[in-house]
């Protein structure tokens, strides 16, 4: 287990509806990155957030964000949800020093949604 | 939970053969690269990393190479377990900025008593 932890576990939503996904970080990591991974497919990055600030953003549109917080776990928001957005969403955990990016991720098991 | 990987490509192999799992990279700027294993249900597994100034590097039981020139990544799993089962990911990752990953499609192993 990695000691990254998320909740819930599976969700279902209608279209248009809006969803909160949380994520807890291993202990020691300040650094929390969410990943979309729709079935048969690696995941894609969506944001990765550093100090409580968005430190870098993917391809995904403005309706999804995110907040971390100053114990290091995040939430993730996704507004107007549509049927694609049906995906398994997994946040990752790193320790960012300095500059150095290269830190390999640690992963929740995901929360499953499902839109209707 | 769901499966993942309903439709990837599968390398089926016997238990206790020795399996090996390609992967072609996108970017020449890419710097790291860490291979996951992904179960049914669960998250990516990290299982080892490597970094482009390495062309070689073992962990437990698990070997990556690392071929700059043709851009392409492979693991190799010694006497393949059953336990071994599952969907393998290749990522890269370039520095100079935020911990961004890019996935490849994935490969499931599937491990035959």
């Amino acid at each position: 287990e990695t000691g990254v932890t998320q909740s819930p576990t599976h969700l279902i939503k209608t279209r248009g509806q809006q969803v909160t996904l949380r994520c807890s970080s291993q202990s020691g990591h300040n650094t929390v990155s969410w990943y979309q991974q729709a079935l048969g497919q690696g995941p894609q990055f969506i944001f990765q957030y550093y100090r409580e600030e968005e430190n870098g953003r993917g391809n995904f549109p403005p309706r999804f964000s995110g907040l971390q917080f100053p114990n290091y776990s995040s939430e993730l928001n996704v507004n107007a949800l549509e049927l694609d957005d049906s995906a398994l969403y997994l946040c990752a955990s790193s320790s960012k020093q300095g500059a150095s990016a290269n830190e390999k991720l640690f992963f929740g098991s995901g929360t499953q949604l499902s839109v209707l | 939970g769901e499966s993942v990987g309903l439709h990837l490509p599968t390398l089926s192999v016997q238990e206790g053969d020795n399996s090996i799992i390609n992967c072609a990279y996108s970017n020449s700027a890419s710097d790291y690269f860490i291979w996951y294993k992904q179960e049914s249900g669960k998250g990516p597994q990290f299982i080892i990393d490597i970094r482009s100034n390495m062309d070689k590097r073992q962990g437990q039981r698990v070997t990556v190479l690392l071929n700059k020139t043709v851009k392409h990544l492979s693991l190799q799993i010694a006497a393949t377990q059953p336990g071994d089962s599952a969907v393998y990911f290749c990522a890269e990752n370039r520095s100079g900025g935020y911990n961004k990953l890019i996935f490849g499609a994935g490969t499931r192993l599937a491990v035959h008593p």
